[in-house]
């Protein structure tokens, strides 16, 4: 059975980073692309960042660029976020999706991990 | 960034209706369009991909259709399961947007 479990969301000040993580099991992580989606509490979803099967395609929102890394382990099965110089609009619940082999879609999605940015 | 525009924000039908939803694109995107669906407190379903592709295990009551600019989704004879929010995605460019969302409710 395909999982992703998201991990390292809390309340942090802002200004301030946290690594979140994703951990893949039941399929094997080297053969997909993979993406952070985001929601803030009641709103739409946005994306966030995506990392080619092997780490060196990356791309970013706009609206996070400079601020946001997006990383792998295959070797861990594992993805990760750093959200750094957060801001009160960076609030939300950051979901960790795969890709379909085909491209295009995000066809397995975790329970995601919920980043509160506040003073 | 490509822009993506669905309509209407809200959507109230009862059960045993067809509805259709609509996804339009600030640029011509060919057939790369996804749509999911999201409940509350859930994360989002894979529906359709490239426009028209049902995902596996989706009942065939969904369909999508168009390309370019504007596209579809359709639910034909809408299921107490249905009532929920839906997105659409583009996937064109390398940074993908998704539409505000149609809420579909009773």
């Amino acid at each position: 059975e395909v999982q992703l479990v998201e991990s390292g969301g809390g309340l942090v000040q802002p200004g301030k980073s946290l690594r979140l993580s994703c951990v893949a099991s039941g399929f094997s992580l080297i053969s997909y692309r993979m993406n952070w989606v985001r929601q803030a509490p009641g709103k739409g979803l946005e994306w966030v960042a995506s990392i080619s099967d092997s780490g060196h395609t990356i791309y970013y929102a706009d609206s996070v660029e400079g601020r946001f890394t997006i990383s792998r382990d295959n070797a861990e099965s594992s993805v990760y976020l750093l959200v750094s110089s957060l801001r009160d609009d960076d609030t939300a619940l950051y979901y960790c999706a795969r890709d379909t082999l085909r491209g295009g879609a995000l066809d397995f999605w975790g329970q995601g991990t919920l980043v509160t940015v506040s003073s | 960034d490509i822009q993506m525009t669905q309509s209407p924000s809200t959507l109230s039908a009862s059960v045993g209706d067809t509805v259709s939803l609509t996804c339009r694109a600030s640029q011509s995107i060919g057939n790369w369009l996804a749509w999911y669906q999201q409940k509350p407190g859930k994360a989002p379903k894979l529906l359709i991909f490239e426009a028209s592709t049902l995902q596996g295990r989706v009942p065939s009551r969904f369909s999508g259709s168009g390309s370019g600019t504007e596209f579809t989704l359709t639910i034909t004879s809408l299921q107490p399961d249905d009532f929920a929010i839906y997105y659409c995605q583009q996937c064109y460019s390398t940074k993908w947007t998704f539409g505000q969302g149609t809420k579909v409710e009773i």
